[in-house]
């Protein structure tokens, strides 16, 4: 079985321009969740998206958002992108919200540097 | 004061030794608990759930105190593959009743080198 995969895996940008990172989930998996991932630092959390639906926003400013789709994959867009914005991005994807059921399983991530 | 703090580390230990990490959380409406292992340049994994009643996988054994907002890791008989950093995560779950935000806090991270 696949695990999660995410595309690309590596990317260059410059300051002001967009980014569009990409999140399959693990096969029955409902929910994806986002962080952004600074080297020396544990992973900070972006979004959590659950049946296409957000439930849970990290402190991140607005120029990051994100969508689930009905097949549950996900993006992940940046805009007017900063060189703070260089990092690893994760995504995990879990079962879903019910107790016990948030075990996440992470992709290898999109490692995304901004000139 | 960061919501998840870890030991600051980085502990470097020698094989077949004892090791302790441990977790403070600062939000009490968490809700479950977990240790994940990060190797060099890879994404974390999970190592194992937290109960309360404390839970024990192999060499590794993991608590939590609720009222002190206390997570801890042992392992024992370290070996060199041990070697890695070991990441505190707490989650709180969005309810119907509460639509309380779902987040997932990581801790910085404690790094843990096993040295033959």
């Amino acid at each position: 079985d696949a695990g999660v995969t995410q595309s690309p895996t590596h990317l260059i940008k410059t300051r002001g321009q967009h980014v569009t990172l990409r999140c399959s989930p693990i096969s029955g998996h409902k929910s994806v969740s986002w962080y952004q991932q600074v080297l020396g630092q544990g992973p900070q959390f972006i979004f959590q998206y659950y049946e296409k639906e957000e439930r849970g926003r990290g402190n991140f400013p607005d120029r990051f958002s994100a969508r689930q789709f009905p097949n549950y994959s996900s993006e992940l867009n940046v805009n007017a992108l900063l060189l703070g914005d260089s990092a690893l991005y994760l995504c995990a994807s879990s079962l879903g919200q019910t107790s016990g059921a948030n075990v996440l399983t992470f992709g290898a991530g999109s490692r995304l540097t901004v000139l | 004061r960061k919501e998840v703090e870890q030991d600051p580390g980085p502990f470097n230990v020698p094989e077949g030794a004892t090791v302790a990490f441990n977790c403070t959380y600062s939000n009490s409406a968490s809700q479950s608990f977990f240790w994940y292992r990060q190797d060099c340049r890879k994404e974390p994994k999970l190592l194992m759930s937290v109960y309360s009643s404390g839970n024990e996988d192999g060499r590794f054994t993991a608590q939590l105190n609720r009222a002190s907002q206390y997570i801890s890791l042992l392992i024992r008989d370290s070996k060199l593959s041990d070697s890695a950093t070991y990441l505190c995560v707490v989650n709180i779950e969005w309810t119907p009743k509460q639509k309380s935000n779902d987040k997932v806090i990581f801790g910085p991270g404690t790094s843990l080198s096993v040295i033959p």
